[in-house]
């Protein structure tokens, strides 16, 4: 499948400190989902961007899609304890047909310090 | 509720041994998956399908086996073949709708463990 990059691999943060991290791909992508895994638990889906430099918030997090789609970052304003976990991006799996499946970054794992 | 339900939590094999994981969802979603998640790598696709009586192989299929006979069930076989299989699996699901990628609705996933 397509590579997407993903840094960094961990971020350790003081609460109410921001955190970013980045999602990077070779090729172009036709959209980027984003996923957040708590610690024990299972992926859980944040967002999709579509569209060439697509803005999109969901209260304090902010997701970005790169003019040329071969990048997208998630920026959270003021982590809280509550959003310690994974944060993975995740392009299609091929471009080359209908298929629905994708490929996973490596994720970034976030820790919040109260 | 709708949901996917993995089964079991956890689960040992022993050497030589085939085991298999369940996954049936009632989402009404034609498409399928197994990933496998290891420390630090992130979620790998195994096997996937997006119709009933077909399926794909994704980046780490070798030691792996599924079926896809029924709309709701995707169950995985982790055969003797596979010489690594303690990981974490997870079944996903997603709509069909045109061209393009749908959200995944994850399982819970099991926890297989080599005895």
């Amino acid at each position: 499948g397509q590579q997407v990059m993903q840094i960094p691999q961990y971020q350790h943060v003081q609460e109410g400190e921001d955190f970013t991290t980045y999602c990077n791909s070779s090729t172009t992508l036709s959209n980027i989902q984003w996923y957040k895994q708590r610690p024990g638990g299972h992926p859980v889906f944040l967002i999709q961007l579509v569209k060439s430099g697509e803005v999109k918030k969901q209260k304090r997090l902010t997701f970005q899609f790169g003019e040329a789609k071969k990048n997208s970052s998630l920026h959270i304003t003021a982590t809280q304890t509550t959003d310690v976990g994974t944060y993975f991006c995740a392009g299609p799996y091929s471009e080359s047909n209908s298929g629905y499946a994708l490929n996973f970054g490596k994720g970034t794992s976030l820790l919040v310090t109260p | 509720d709708g949901g996917i339900t993995q089964s079991p939590k956890y689960l040992f094999r022993k050497e030589g041994q085939n085991v298999t994981l369940s996954c049936e969802q009632n989402l009404n979603h034609d498409a399928m998956y197994w990933y496998r998640q290891d420390p630090g790598q992130g979620l790998r696709l195994i096997y996937y399908s997006q119709i009933v009586n077909d399926f794909q192989k994704g980046d780490i299929a070798e030691g792996y086996s599924v079926s896809r006979e029924k709309k709701e069930s995707f169950p995985l076989t982790v055969t003797s073949a596979q010489k690594n299989p303690t990981a974490f699996y997870l079944c996903a699901s997603s709509a069909v709708a045109g061209f393009g990628n749908q959200p995944q609705h994850f399982g819970d996933g099991t926890r297989l463990s080599i005895l």
